[in-house]
């Protein structure tokens, strides 16, 4: 079956330790988000690419950055996390129709936790 | 800019009964798209249906139907004989049709289903 797929499900890392959270998709899309989402809350959009262009949101911190090196695969890469980015981490795509992207269809999601 | 409101962070309704979950957003675009998702508690967020707003049909899917208003700015999502399965956070989002593709959420309504 087409999906979103996210790597690992859940992920640990100390305090200003770099990580690197996967994802991937089965689905063609050219489109790939990535959102953050604490405890009861929406998910906050952190960045998307349309196909290789990136579109950074404004409020982003820089910490967070994402490569895009196929269709297939995107990543997100905290340069040093602190206790604040604990937080569940969803990867979404979808596909551009007619220059206007349909829905979003989102990953299992990754739970990271920063000792 | 435009803003998704639910204004029930949680309801309970009991198994086999029918429950309305309410949202509202603000926009002075004419043209959009309306979405329910569904996030059950540690798993994946999917989607639940859709309305895109230039139809009057209210969207229908097995047991889950919306009641879009679109003057009133309205878009209620209605689970007709819940079952235990329907237990999740649902999140009413808004996307332009004109501009970029982002998503923007509601905060949620957790929904309890009653044995």
């Amino acid at each position: 079956d087409a999906m979103v797929i996210q790597n690992p499900r859940y992920q640990v890392t100390q305090f200003g330790k770099p990580v690197t959270l996967s994802c991937s998709q089965t689905l063609n899309h050219n489109v790939m988000y990535w959102y953050q989402q604490k405890s009861s809350q929406a998910p906050k959009l952190l960045f998307h690419y349309y196909d290789k262009d990136f579109n950074n949101e404004a409020d982003t911190p820089d910490n967070f950055q994402s490569r895009r090196p196929n269709t297939s695969f995107c990543f997100l890469d905290i340069r040093s996390p602190g206790l604040g980015d604990a937080a569940m981490y969803l990867c979404a795509t979808s596909r551009l129709n007619a220059g206007l992207a349909d829905t979003q269809y989102f990953g299992p999601g990754t739970r990271l936790t920063v000792l | 800019a435009q803003t998704v409101t639910q204004s029930q962070p949680e309801m309970s309704v009991q198994e086999a009964e029918t429950v309305t979950l309410s949202c509202t957003y603000d926009t002075s675009e004419s043209d959009y798209y309306l979405f329910w998702y569904k996030q059950p508690p540690s798993r994946q967020m999917i989607l639940v249906i859709r309305q895109e707003a230039y139809k009057q049909q209210n969207a229908t899917e097995n047991r889950f139907s919306v009641n879009f208003q679109k003057a009133a700015k309205s878009f209620s999502l209605k689970i007709s004989d819940s079952q235990l399965g329907d237990a999740a956070m649902y999140f009413c989002a808004y996307r332009s049709a004109s501009r970029d593709d982002k998503i923007i959420f509601g905060k949620g309504t957790r929904l309890h289903i009653l044995p």
